[in-house]
């Protein structure tokens, strides 16, 4: 089956650094571009960033630029999101997923809470 | 690129047809894909390439498109159809979500 697990979370001071982790099983993850994508509480989605499979484009949401870095490892089968300068604002749940042809992401991790607070 | 969601709420009876809207401030090429969400969960994709129904989905969701319009019509609601829905582009980054629809049980 195909999986994507989260972690990585927890609380930060602001100005503070995190590294998420997503650790992906059940299918040729080498192939696929991935995404992260974010959710504040009480309020929906955001697209944060995407890597694609070999590396050779990567995008963020002008939000991040500059303090996110996201990079992915075939070998182990993982995708990372470097966080730094996290600010309260950057406080959601960090979803890991996976982009399908056809343009959709099929599959997602359960998510892992970032808090940024003093 | 902006997406517009309407409405933003949604209340409705089980047995209702219900249509939620998504548009797009230019030409999206069909690059758009639905999603459902539940409390504590994460999205569950329904259709993408604007019309193209995900396998498993239950065929009572459909989605359509008008130039920069995209629709999500689910045809006779069921009981576990009661979730948050969003509608996310593909056609250039950032890739961003609709703002979400929440249906709710009249």
């Amino acid at each position: 089956d195909v999986q994507l697990v989260e972690s990585g979370g927890g609380l930060v001071k602001p100005g503070g650094s995190l590294r998420l982790s997503c650790a992906a099983s059940g299918f040729t993850f080498s192939v696929y571009s991935v995404h992260w994508v974010r959710q504040a509480p009480g309020k929906g989605l955001e697209w944060v960033s995407s890597i694609s499979s070999t590396s050779d484009y990567i995008y963020y949401t002008d939000s991040v630029k500059g303090r996110f870095t996201i990079s992915r490892d075939n070998a182990k089968n993982s995708m990372y999101l470097q966080m730094s300068g996290l600010r309260a604002e950057d406080t959601a749940v960090y979803f890991c997923a996976r982009e399908a042809s056809g343009s959709r992401l099929d599959y997602w991790g359960q998510g892992t809470q970032v808090t940024v607070s003093s | 690129i902006q997406l517009t969601q309407s409405p933003a709420f949604l209340s409705a009876s089980v047995g209702d047809r219900v249509t939620i809207t998504c548009r797009a401030s230019q030409g999206i090429s069909s690059y758009l894909a639905w999603y459902q969400q539940k409390p504590g969960k994460a999205p569950k994709v329904l259709i993408y390439s604007a019309s193209t129904l995900q396998s498993g989905v239950p065929s009572r969701f459909s989605g359509s498109e008008s130039g920069t319009e995209f629709t999500l019509t689910i045809s006779s609601l069921q009981p576990e159809d009661f979730a948050t829905y969003y509608c996310q582009q593909f056609t250039s980054n950032p890739y961003n979500f609709g703002q979400g629809t929440k249906l709710e049980i009249k």
